[in-house]
This record gives structure tokens, sequence and C-alpha cells, in this order.
């Protein structure tokens, strides 16, 4: 599975608080990416990074925030959680060939 | 911007029986993958067509992308339990972003 892993795998938070889930990977893969999968809607992206400091927008980037000082490290932050924001939220990498391996997920939940 | 429809949503099955999703777009797609979910796993690739007509087998499952390279499908023929789970096609639209279809479910019922 590329080495990909995410932190936390569970979170339940409360509305307005602020939450940072953690991707990171361990073969210095170029691209990454966070999605947010909800029932109906499949695989929404919500931003990307095709390299250290470089990020870009998703289809459903509002109320994200990404950050990426380290190549083996994609942080996704909410700055204030919305019950809108429960989810489970998938890091992916993609390799040389196009193909996108995934994380194992984080679910979270905005009460 | 570019969508990808997904049809049917859901599928069960008995076991043994064919199952087909199907992927579809209003604009010319430069790629179709797909990927597999099993229930509370995460997505997994399967695999990538870029030609068109292109048509791919890995063992009881057949993939084809279209001629006009805006709809593809996936067939599996005679399911097994193991196949249940959620698929999923995928466009890179181009750039290094990828656009998913919303998915089928398929429930194989023993």
């Amino acid at each position: 599975d590329a080495g990909i892993t995410q932190s936390p795998r569970h979170k339940v938070t409360e509305t307005g608080t602020p939450v940072t889930l953690r991707c990171h990977q361990t073969e210095n893969h170029r691209y990454m990416y966070w999605y947010r999968q909800d029932p109906g809607h499949g695989l929404r992206l919500i931003h990307y990074s095709y390299g250290v400091k470089d990020t870009d927008k998703g289809e459903v980037s509002d109320g994200y925030s990404v950050s990426r000082s380290k190549t083996e490290d994609f942080l996704l932050t909410l700055e204030s959680a919305t019950s809108s924001q429960t989810s489970v939220y998938f890091c992916a990498i993609r390799d040389r060939g196009d193909t996108q391996y995934f994380g194992p997920g984080t679910r979270l939940t905005v009460l | 911007g570019q969508q990808v429809m997904q049809i049917p949503q859901y599928q069960h099955v008995q076991e043994g029986e064919d199952f087909t999703t199907y992927c579809n777009s209003s604009t010319t797609l430069s790629n179709i993958q797909w990927y597999k979910q099993r229930p509370g796993g995460h997505p997994v690739f399967l695999i990538q067509l870029v030609k068109s007509g292109e048509v791919k087998k890995q063992k009881r499952l057949t993939f084809q992308f279209g001629e006009a390279k805006k709809n593809s499908s996936l067939h599996i023929t005679a399911t097994q339990t193991t196949d249940v789970g959620t698929y999923f096609c995928a466009n890179t639209s181009g750039t290094y972003k990828y656009i998913f279809g919303t998915g089928t479910r398929l429930k194989v019922l023993a």
C-alpha cells in the first residue's frame, strides 16, 4: 500500500474546534491528495500537493487548509470544524504510472 | 467541470450471476481507472485503460473503454462473495487531479 499511514484513524470532536489530520508516506512520492468520502458522493478531492509547499484546491476545498513542509507529510486542517465535515477522509499518493494508492482512512465525527 | 456518472448505484446479485457497472462522461476522457473498495476499507487500484476501444481482462473481470473514450464498463463473470464492495471509475482529466464516479455498490447473495 505504498507505505501510507493516516493519523488519527478515528476522531470525535465538537463543532468549532480545530482539527488536523496527518498523512505520512515513506516512498518519496511527489503527489499527495486528500479526499472525503460520503454516501452518495463517492470520493471528492479536497486539496492536493505536487511538491513541498506546493498545493492546490480540489472540488470541495472550502473550510479546509493543507500544508506540506516535508515530502513525507501532508496535513489537512479544519480550522473550525462543522457537522457537515463529518466524513471519512482518505489520503492518497500518485505513483509514476498515474496509479493512486490510498491510506487506511480517518473517520471524523463532528458533534 | 468534468463529471463522471456511474450506474447503477447499487446492485444485488445472486452468487454466480454476472455483474456490470458503467461509467459515462459527456466529454472525452484521457484515460479511465477502476478501483475497488471493500466494506470498511480503502479504494484499491484495479486497472487503467488509455486507448480507444481497449479491453483488458483480469481473471473474471473484463474492463472496456469505449471507442469514443466517453464511457467504460467493468464486467464480472460468475460473481463470488469476495467480489462484494464498491467499484469506482476515475479519470485524471488530463491534469494531476482525479475525478471519481459515485461508485457502484455490489452485494453478492450466497
